[in-house]
Parts: structure tokens; C-alpha cells; sequence
């Protein structure tokens, strides 16, 4: 059973760069044929794909974020992380890592199966 | 990019309710869709992908239809658990942006 848990710090002072790393345990990055989002959730608000990374490191951003974003595997294909840069107040929110699950079966299908449980991170001097 | 809008943005329905939700794409995305319900306090789960297929252990009164650029949620018959929000995504291409939710509760 493949599991996620986000970690990073809580706070982040506006203008630095925001770093956080999601552990995948109970299975490996790149042993499975999957990619691995990051998706964000202001408090009360809708959910905000920031974009995944595949175990080749391949990427995907969303065009919103992209020039302030870096989503990447570690060489232990246990963790990826997301990299944040210039936060604002606008980047408070709870930020939850996910694994793209995806393929053909008649037709392609795409969802999010597993998610960790979300890291809050507020931006704030 | 393309846009996803969702109507309504909240209802209230009672148990037994057919409820509706329906999501709409700027442009044409196939049947690249998938719906989503996240319950208060807990992170999303997948309800239905390629627009109508019904994931694995969801209940049989969530039902899914569309395709191109219109398409809708269906709960045949609204129980106390299904308090909640839904979300469409689309994954034709990248981003594979979300709709802003609909925000389901019980009259």
C-alpha cells in the first residue's frame, strides 16, 4: 500500500523560497509506471494543480506558477519535492503531494489515487 | 489555456434528492475528465474518470456523463455522507486544471 507524507517547514517569509519534499513509502518511484503531482488548497478555496514530475524527471507545470516552480526526484526514487520561488501571501495554503495513476484501458484514464495528507504552509513576516 | 467552470457553486438538496453538478471546458477535452470529492477535514478522493467510468468502490448512485465540453455529476439519491465538495479535472493536456467545486450540503 503506497502512502504519501508531505514535510517542510510551515512558515515562510514573503519573498524566500519555499521547499518541500513528499516521502513515498511502500512502493518506488521508479519502479512503477506513475507520475507524482503537487496540488495546492488555499484555506477554504479550491484545489490548484502546480504540476508533476515522472521518475525520468520529466516535468509538467501549471503556466500560472511556472516561472517560480521546480518540481524534481531525488536519486533514491523514494521522494520528490517542489520548489517555490519569490512566495507571496498568495501562496498560503495547504499544499498536498499525489500520484498520478494513468493508462489505457479502451480509453486513456487519469486520476489521483493516492494523496498524502496535506502540509499547511502560510507566507507571513 | 482552457478553463473549467462548474454550476452550481453550492446547493442544498435533501436525502433521497437526485442532485446535479455540471462542469464546463473553454474548449473541446474529449472525455478527458475526472471527478473528485473531497469530504471537510479529508483530501480528495477519485468518484469517476474518462467522464463516466465509475472508480472502483464508489457507490453506485454517483453517475457520470459528457463529453466535448459539457459535462455532469449525478448523485441518484443524496445520503448524509455525500456532504461534500465535488471537482472536475480535465487531463487532456497540461495543466491539468481543477474547476473551482461544487459545494454540496443537506437542506
Amino acid at each position: 500500500q503506497v502512502q504519501l507524507q508531505e514535510s517542510g517547514p510551515g512558515l515562510v517569509k514573503p519573498s524566500q523560497t519555499l521547499f518541500l519534499t513528499c516521502t513515498v513509502s511502500g512502493g518506488s518511484i521508479s519502479n512503477d509506471n506513475y507520475y507524482w503531482s503537487w496540488i495546492r488548497q488555499p484555506a477554504g478555496k479550491g484545489l490548484e494543480w502546480i504540476g508533476r514530475v515522472y521518475s525520468s524527471g520529466s516535468t509538467n507545470y501549471n503556466p500560472s506558477l511556472k516561472s517560480r516552480v521546480t518540481i524534481s526526484v531525488d536519486t533514491s526514487k523514494t521522494r520528490f519535492s517542489l520548489k517555490l520561488t519569490s512566495v507571496t501571501a498568495a501562496d498560503t495554503a495547504i499544499y498536498y503531494c499525489a500520484r498520478d495513476n494513468s493508462g489505457y484501458d479502451d480509453y486513456y484514464y487519469y486520476y489521483m489515487d493516492v494523496w498524502g495528507t496535506g502540509t499547511t504552509v502560510t507566507v507571513s513576516s | 489555456d482552457i478553463q473549467m467552470t462548474q454550476s452550481p457553486s453550492s446547493l442544498s438538496a435533501s436525502v433521497g434528492d437526485r442532485v446535479t453538478i455540471t462542469c464546463r471546458a473553454s474548449q473541446d477535452i474529449g472525455y478527458y475528465l475526472t471527478w473528485y470529492q473531497q469530504k471537510p477535514g479529508e483530501v480528495p478522493k477519485v468518484l469517476i474518470y474518462t467522464a463516466s467510468t465509475l472508480q472502483s468502490g464508489v457507490p453506485s448512485r454517483f453517475s457520470g456523463s459528457g463529453s466535448g465540453t459539457d459535462f455532469t455529476l449525478t448523485i441518484s439519491s443524496l445520503q448524509p455522507e455525500d456532504v461534500a465538495t465535488y471537482y472536475c479535472q480535465k487531463y487532456n493536456i497540461a495543466p491539468f486544471t481543477f474547476g473551482p467545486g461544487t459545494k454540496v450540503d443537506l437542506k
